[in-house]
């Protein structure tokens, strides 16, 4: 039982280079979760998916698109990197009739 | 004003003392609160969640203030390997959003 998946670890990209951050999960949970953390800032959450099917915007979406393949995965993708996205991100995900969100080790991406 | 406000720190207290952090929240309808921890360089984990009549588990004890809108945690007996960012959070009331963390308070345990 491998919980939360993330790939790529580590990424480095250009300006304006397109990438695909990758999660699955396999505890078969209904909601799914993109975070970025950034020093001082906390974790902020860019887009969710409450199931199969759907997602809305979170607290900071511009400049990412996501998509929730089917059950277990969700993607975020950069179309065009800027050096603001620099951050960490991690995915989490969250079972039917409760709060707790389990996470992913995380991406740490620079944009140079 | 932040919907979850922490107190950075960082907090650097010895081992085998006692240290306890607050956390405040803005909607008082928010009805689930939680305590993560996140060790550097790592993701976040659930480190217990607090309930109205509070809980303990362990050396950790958490409390919720509904009146004044904050939570607590405290550790007793601190050890090295408590060392990490705690992570304060609340439900966001908005849908599926699901959760609002705080910015977290780093906790350093010295030998």
């Amino acid at each position: 039982n491998a919980g939360v998946t993330q790939t790529p670890k580590f990424q480095v990209l250009k300006t304006g280079q397109s990438m695909t951050l990758q999660c699955a999960q396999d505890m078969n949970h209904n909601s799914m979760y993109w975070y970025r953390q950034d020093p001082g800032m906390g974790l902020r959450l860019i887009y969710y998916s409450a199931s199969e099917g759907t997602t809305d915007k979170g607290e900071v979406p511009n400049g990412y698109n996501v998509s929730r393949l089917n059950k277990r995965e969700f993607s975020l993708r950069l179309e065009s990197a800027a050096p603001s996205q620099t951050s960490v991100y991690f995915c989490a995900s969250t079972g039917f009739g409760t709060d707790t969100q389990y996470f992913g080790p995380g991406t740490r991406l620079t944009v140079l | 004003r932040k919907e979850v406000e922490q107190d950075p720190g960082p907090f650097n207290v010895p081992e085998g003392a006692t240290v306890a952090f607050n956390c405040t929240y803005s909607n008082s309808a928010s009805q689930s609160f939680f305590w993560y921890r996140q060790d550097c360089r790592k993701e976040p984990k659930l480190l217990m969640s607090v309930y109205s009549s509070g809980n303990e588990d362990g050396r950790f004890t958490a409390q919720l203030n509904r009146a004044s809108q904050y939570i607590s945690l405290l550790i007793r007996d601190s050890k090295l390997s408590d060392s990490a960012t705690y992570l304060c959070v609340v439900d966001s009331l908005r849908g599926a959003q699901k959760l609002v963390f705080g910015q977290g308070t780093r906790l350093t345990i010295n030998p």
